[in-house]
């Protein structure tokens, strides 16, 4: 079946913009995360989401940042007036429960490129 | 709080030598452990992961890695690297939670197999 999808692939944004960052997990997942990975660097957790519910965001870095799940499904990361530190890769994971041990499934990443 | 550290940011072997890549870890609790193995322009694909039980962990693609307590170490090993085993590993670790389930992860070790 297919897998976690996430749209754009690239995005190019220029200082003080608004961007949203799309995140379709695999059907029936439960469970959805929100990662950044800098250059060089693993995975920084952001946020997750058990249903529609935010049940941890305690890695967002600020108040620019804030994410939905209004149906418990697909997610959207909105970024607000966006700075250059901000340029990263955003990854998206699924499980198809909450739970340290259940396995999240990884999306090709939204790289974001902040001029 | 939790933690982790990889050892060595890139690794080389030969075609048909041992693969190890270090991995020590903190956690105030028993922790789970995870390997991911990401390929350029894909997202992270889970390796093997230990939650309970045996502590030496058998994964995909001949991969392999012992639990020690003792040590705060998750190694990964393969007997024999083949070419297509070039690609970023990264660790990490969640606490014992049936109720969240963000992982944090090590900043990764670049595996290259020389002909």
């Amino acid at each position: 079946g297919a897998g976690v999808s996430q749209t754009p692939s690239n995005k190019v944004t220029e200082k003080g913009k608004y961007v949203e960052l799309r995140c379709d997990p695999i059907s029936g997942h439960t469970a959805l995360y929100w990662y950044r990975q800098s250059l060089g660097q693993g995975p920084e957790f952001l946020i997750y989401f058990q249903g529609t519910g935010a049940a941890d965001d305690s890695g967002l870095p600020n108040d620019r940042f804030f994410a939905v799940r209004p149906e418990g499904s697909v997610s959207t990361l909105k970024i607000q007036r966006t700075e250059r530190g901000d340029s990263a890769v955003y990854l998206c994971a699924s499980s198809f429960q909450g739970g340290s041990y259940n396995e999240q499934f990884f999306g090709p990443g939204t790289r974001l490129t902040v001029l | 709080a939790q933690s982790v550290t990889q050892l060595g940011s890139h690794v080389s072997v030969s075609e048909g030598a041992l693969v190890l890549l270090r991995c020590n870890y903190s956690s105030s609790v028993p922790p789970y452990l995870f390997w991911y193995v990401q390929y350029p322009n894909q997202g992270l694909q889970l390796l093997l992961k230990y939650t309970t039980g045996a502590t030496l962990v058998k994964g995909i693609n001949g991969f392999e890695a012992e639990f020690k307590k003792s040590e705060t170490s998750f190694h990964l090993t393969k007997p024999s690297a083949h070419m297509s085993d070039a690609a970023e590993y990264f660790c990490a670790v969640s606490e014992e939670d049936t109720n969240a389930g963000k992982s944090t992860f090590g900043d990764g070790t670049t595996l290259t197999v020389k002909p």
